[in-house]
């Protein structure tokens, strides 16, 4: 089992639609939640991060986080041509140490015009 | 403004070759990161440092070399024993607790 999951896509949404992007991880003592954007060619920015259950809002984006499911999603309302990247979930471990940062593959998000 | 910055842009390197990726921030953080991403893939760690003059290895050091001599700087040379160094290569720092923020990064290709 990869310590870090989601789904791979790609997840096409038209424009204006809510994008639902989703992310499984299997440490328990897990602490620190990150979503990050990558266009292609491109480096990861990161575009939202979450410590506590619940929902956390900035702009368009919502991060949602359940630790007892050990799930995390970031949800994206009225998508844009412009959102179009790879978003990768980022898991960190007990320690908080970015050395216990692991990231998942990617889901590759292309919003239709 | 405060921010990673990563040379080349594109590298090739040659059959037995060592080859030195540039790492340089001026964000005063302290932890510095290097990572590789091969296509359809996510992030492994190579090496990171959480201070000056000390690091330790990542997920995947084999074959690969790094120094911590300034705050500021975290240079990666990928030496001839990584034989398959083909990828995208990416450089981050961050402070305690916080995400990492990332350079532009660097493709290495084999010629």
């Amino acid at each position: 089992q990869k310590e870090v999951e989601q789904n791979s896509g790609p997840l096409s949404v038209p424009e204006g639609a809510i994008a639902s992007l989703n992310c499984t991880y299997s440490d328990r003592g897990s602490q620190s939640f990150f979503w990050y954007r990558q266009y292609s060619g491109k480096s990861p920015e990161l575009i939202m991060s979450i410590y506590s259950n619940g929902d956390k809002e900035d702009g368009r984006f919502t991060a949602q986080l359940n630790k007892a499911s050990q799930y995390v999603s970031l949800l994206i309302r009225d998508s844009q041509p412009s959102d179009s990247a790879t978003y990768l979930c980022a898991v960190n471990g007990r320690s908080g140490s970015a050395r216990q940062l692991t990231f998942g593959s990617g889901t590759q998000l292309t919003v239709l015009p | 403004d405060g921010g990673i910055t990563q040379s080349p842009k594109y590298l090739f390197r040659k059959e037995g070759q060592n080859v030195t990726l540039s790492c340089e921030q001026n964000l005063n953080h302290d932890a510095m990161y290097w990572y590789r991403q091969d296509p359809g893939q996510g992030l492994r760690l190579i090496y990171y440092s959480q201070i000056v003059n000390d690091f330790q290895k990542g997920d995947i050091a084999e074959g690969y070399s790094v120094s911590r001599e300034k705050k500021e700087s975290f240079p990666l040379t990928v030496t001839s024993a990584q034989k398959n160094p083909t990828a995208f290569y990416l450089c981050a720092s961050s402070t305690q607790g916080n995400g990492l923020f990332f350079g532009s990064g660097t493709q290495l290709s084999v010629l």
